[in-house]
């Protein structure tokens, strides 16, 4: 099984920062990736798909990049809404794996 | 719009079965694959399985592979979950989630079912 590993578990920031979040996959994925949002008590939200590509309805605020092993999620200027937790997963194979979390919370 | 929404909140004691439904509307059901997730308190997503709602196959995680059972009817437009034997560590909330048939990306998904397994 492959497994995710996401960094920082944790981050806080403010209204406005720009912020980085990685996943790193135990093999390669080619760009089998994608990120979610998760707001407390709420079910999670796909942000982007294939790495790279932004979801319908979302903010172009949310990029992601990557291939392989590495991956990353930037959010340029957060806002009130984005202070959730952010999972990666991977779609390469079942059964298809998620990372731990990134909780970003409110300096 | 695409919605998917899922039965209520279930208690079920150890060694039982619990079957949570997902009602599709929206959008072509038999077009889109359907997913299983769920999330143990505190803990990451897991995913469980899917199933082609066009034909009908299913594929599941090797960890749940003798305990669950996805199913779809396609005239209900509704998709389901049966998880037997349950045990407390299976306490979770439990979501299905909308998939292509090809590549596995989840969205949108239900609103979640919480089950709680105690004695």
């Amino acid at each position: 099984d492959i497994q995710m590993t996401q960094s920082p578990s944790s981050l806080s920031a403010s209204v406005g920062d720009r912020v980085t979040i990685t996943c790193r996959a135990s093999q390669s994925i080619s760009s089998y990736l994608n990120w979610y949002r998760q707001n407390p008590g709420k079910a999670p939200e796909l942000l982007i798909y294939a790495a790279s590509s932004l979801q319908n309805g979302v903010s172009s605020r949310f990029t992601g990049s990557g291939s392989g092993t590495d991956f990353t999620l930037t959010i340029s200027s957060l806002q009130p809404e984005d202070f959730a937790t952010y999972y990666c997963q991977q779609s390469y194979s079942a059964p298809y794996s998620f990372g731990q979390g990134t909780k970003l919370e409110i300096k | 719009q695409v919605q998917l929404v899922q039965s209520g909140a279930e208690v079920k004691k150890p060694g039982a079965s619990v079957k949570v439904s997902c009602k599709a509307s929206g959008y072509n059901f038999t077009n889109y694959a359907l997913h299983w997730v769920r999330q143990a308190p505190g803990q990451r997503l897991e995913w469980m399985g899917w199933i082609n709602t066009d034909n009908g196959n299913t594929k599941y995680s090797q960890k749940f592979q003798d305990r669950v059972t996805i199913t779809r009817d396609t005239s209900a437009i509704t998709g389901y979950m049966d998880l037997r034997g349950l045990r407390s560590e299976d306490t979770a909330v439990y979501y299905c989630a909308r998939g292509t048939m090809i590549v596995n990306w989840f969205g949108p998904w239900g609103q979640g079912t919480l089950v709680t397994v105690s004695s």
